[in-house]
């Protein structure tokens, strides 16, 4: 079974620009997560999506964004990039029920210069 | 706000040494706990659940954790670590929601066992 899979996995941007990131789930999975994992700080909850619906947010700006594809893969979007969005983003997977364990991706890594 | 604290950010210990790593949750309704735990240069793995039932949870590579409802704590034990152990332990707790469930993450526990 592929695991949850995330692209780019390193990515260099300066301060303003914009950035997508993917994830695919694991296969029969409906729910995706994406989290924000800064130095220290732990993994901040960004978004949540079901079944192609934004199912809940994180206490993050709105140039802070998403989708979910009729395929269950999902895209995260940040605009107007922030030296402080340096970052290991993660994205995670279940069945959706939203209360199982989650199957985590191996990050990408995104640097702000 | 629902927030979860793990006590130490980082824990060094000796091979066979016994481990307790610390988790309080702030949340008042049912709960569902978790330790991940992220191995160097892999991703984050569940490492046990607790969901209902017996309090005491074992889970893999002899690691265990314990549900005190009272002291809404979920505390992480293994009897004797190894160097394999080493490796960032993070505690998470879900909780549901008007409309659905959140998991939050605790910042994490840096274990180094030596050799």
């Amino acid at each position: 079974e592929a695991g949850v899979t995330q692209s780019p996995t390193h990515l260099i941007k300066t301060r303003g620009q914009q950035v997508t990131l993917r994830c695919s789930p694991i296969s029969g999975h409906t729910s995706v997560y994406w989290y924000q994992q800064a130095l220290g700080l732990g993994l901040q909850f960004l978004l949540w999506y079901d079944e192609g619906e934004e199912r809940n947010r994180g206490n993050f700006p709105p140039r802070f964004s998403g989708r979910q594809f009729p395929n269950y893969s999902s895209e995260l979007n940040v605009n107007a990039l922030e030296l402080e969005d340096s970052a290991l983003y993660l994205c995670a997977s279940n069945g959706g029920r939203g209360n199982q364990p989650q199957h985590f991706g191996d990050g990408t890594r995104l640097s702000i210069l | 706000a629902q927030s979860v604290s793990q006590h130490n950010h980082h824990v060094i210990l000796s091979e066979a040494a016994s481990l307790e790593l610390g988790c309080n949750y702030s949340y008042g309704g049912t709960v569902n706990l978790f330790w991940y735990v992220q191995y160097p240069g892999q991703h984050l793995q569940l490492l046990l659940k607790y969901f209902s039932g017996d309090p005491l949870v074992k889970g893999i590579k002899g690691f265990e954790a314990e549900f005190i409802k009272s002291k809404f704590s979920f505390n992480l034990r293994k009897p004797s670590v190894q160097w394999s152990d080493t490796a960032e332990y993070f505690c998470a707790v879900n909780a549901g929601y008007t409309g659905g469930f959140k998991t939050i993450f605790g910042a994490g526990t840096r274990l180094f066992v030596k050799a």
